[in-house]
């Protein structure tokens, strides 16, 4: 039972690039979100998606695109990356909304240069 | 919106004494409380909860504490130990999703 599994662990991207961060859950969890970490400001919430076909956007969603095609995946991409993208990037699942019993997976390292 | 506050930032501690983190929250809506540890590198984990018909929840050494009237929460973590060093993020329910509060971080000095 693997969890929340998060690729790539680094990532180093130039403005302008896109890319996408993958996320996978195999505890059947309806609800996934992504968010970032930023030094000092907590865990913001980019995106979030209540089951498949289903994606909503959260505090912080700009220049940043989800969808959810299947109940086990729910990836991440950005979309021309710039400075302000710098962060720690982390998807979570639960089996309700509302993220009672959230799993975290172990985050994206992503710097923009 | 919601906006959770947390306090102290930073908190050091003697093996052995008590440790007690605050958080505050806006949203009178708000219903359930988590806690979270997040060690270096990894992320974060729950380590307890609470609901908002529950004005206190133990779990061995931890144990968080919930006034609705006064919308705060406590975490409180006794007997600590070298590896109850970390960040600690308490979060609030807001509809369908969290806000969390920007995070203690906790220092057990031996």
């Amino acid at each position: 039972n693997a969890g929340v599994t998060q690729t790539p662990k680094f990532q180093v991207l130039k403005t302008g690039q896109s890319m996408t961060l993958q996320c996978a859950q195999d505890m059947n969890h309806e609800y996934m979100s992504w968010y970032r970490q930023d030094p000092g400001m907590g865990l913001r919430l980019i995106h979030y998606s209540v089951g498949a076909g289903i994606t909503d956007q959260g505090e912080v969603p700009n220049g940043y695109n989800v969808s959810r095609s299947t109940t086990e995946d729910f990836p991440l991409r950005l979309l021309s990356a710039a400075p302000s993208q710098t962060s720690v990037y982390f998807c979570a699942s639960s089996y309700s909304p509302g993220g009672v019993g959230y799993t975290f997976g172990s985050g994206t390292r992503l710097t923009v240069v | 919106g919601e906006n959770v506050e947390q306090h102290p930032s930073t908190l050091s501690v003697q093996e052995g004494d008590s440790a007690v983190i605050k958080c505050t929250y806006s949203d009178s809506a708000s219903n359930y409380f988590p806690w979270y540890k997040q060690e270096l590198g990894k992320g974060p984990q729950l380590i307890i909860d609470i609901r908002s018909n529950v004005g206190e929840k133990k779990d061995q050494r931890i144990a968080v504490t919930l006034n609705k009237t006064a919308k705060h929460f406590s975490l409180h973590i006794t007997e600590t130990q070298p590896e109850d060093s970390a960040v600690y993020f308490c979060a609030a329910s807001y509809g369908q999703n969290f806000v969390f509060g920007p995070g203690t971080r906790l220092s057990v000095l031996p």
